[in-house]
């Protein structure tokens, strides 16, 4: 089976512009949720969809916003970016959520300048 | 709204020697608990979980975790580390029912020298 496959691995952004990311599932899985991560702040969960509804969200701005695909892909978009949204965001698919193993991407390294 | 604490957030260690990574949560209801590892430039991989039943559990590359209620700990050890063990290592929790949002800890940084 395929793991997780985030794109793109890497991203440069200025202030202000507006970034989309991807994420495929591992085949069969409808849970997708998002995470961000900093040195300062840690793992911190944005949202999770399931079966292509925003099921649960995280403290994040509503810059922050994500949807989910017929086929489970999923994409998160942050728009009027800010120095503090560089981090990795990482995303983690399952067959049901909670309780269940994630699996994880290998991330998004996102840059703003 | 539960909480997560890793008390230590380095861990140097040598090569074959033992090591406890310390977990301590906090919640108002039952939770499930993981832990995981994040290898230079990957993604986080589970360790294992404790969802009920035996409060010892086993996972994989010879690692285990005691649940301990009373306590709200839930301790990850090795008997012996490898310097293939050197990674960063995050303990989470998330409630047991209802709705799905995990807390995770800041992370220990576990280094294994030769």
């Amino acid at each position: 089976k395929a793991g997780v496959t985030q794109t793109p691995r890497y991203l440069i952004k200025t202030r202000g512009q507006q970034v989309t990311l991807s994420c495929s599932p591992i085949s069969g899985h409808r849970s997708v949720s998002w995470y961000q991560q900093t040195p300062g702040q840690g793992l911190q969960f944005l949202f999770e969809y399931f079966s292509e509804t925003q099921r649960n969200k995280g403290n994040f701005p509503g810059r922050f916003s994500g949807r989910q695909f017929s086929n489970s892909r999923s994409e998160m978009n942050v728009s009027t970016l800010e120095l503090g949204d560089s981090a990795l965001y990482l995303c983690a698919s399952s067959s049901q959520g909670a309780g269940e193993k994630l699996f994880f991407g290998s991330g998004t390294q996102l840059s703003v300048l | 709204a539960q909480s997560v604490t890793q008390l230590d957030s380095q861990v140097p260690v040598f090569e074959e020697a033992p090591v406890e990574l310390r977990c301590n949560y906090s919640s108002s209801v039952s939770v499930y608990l993981f832990w995981y590892v994040q290898y230079p430039n990957q993604g986080l991989q589970l360790l294992l979980k404790y969802l009920s039943g035996s409060t010892l559990v086993k996972g994989i590359n010879g690692f285990e975790a005691e649940f301990n209620k009373s306590q709200t700990s839930f301790h990850l050890r090795k008997p012996s580390v490898h310097i293939s063990d050197t990674a960063e290592y995050f303990c989470a929790v998330t409630k047991s029912g209802g709705s799905y949002i995990p807390t995770f800890g800041r992370g220990t940084s576990l280094i294994v020298h030769p």
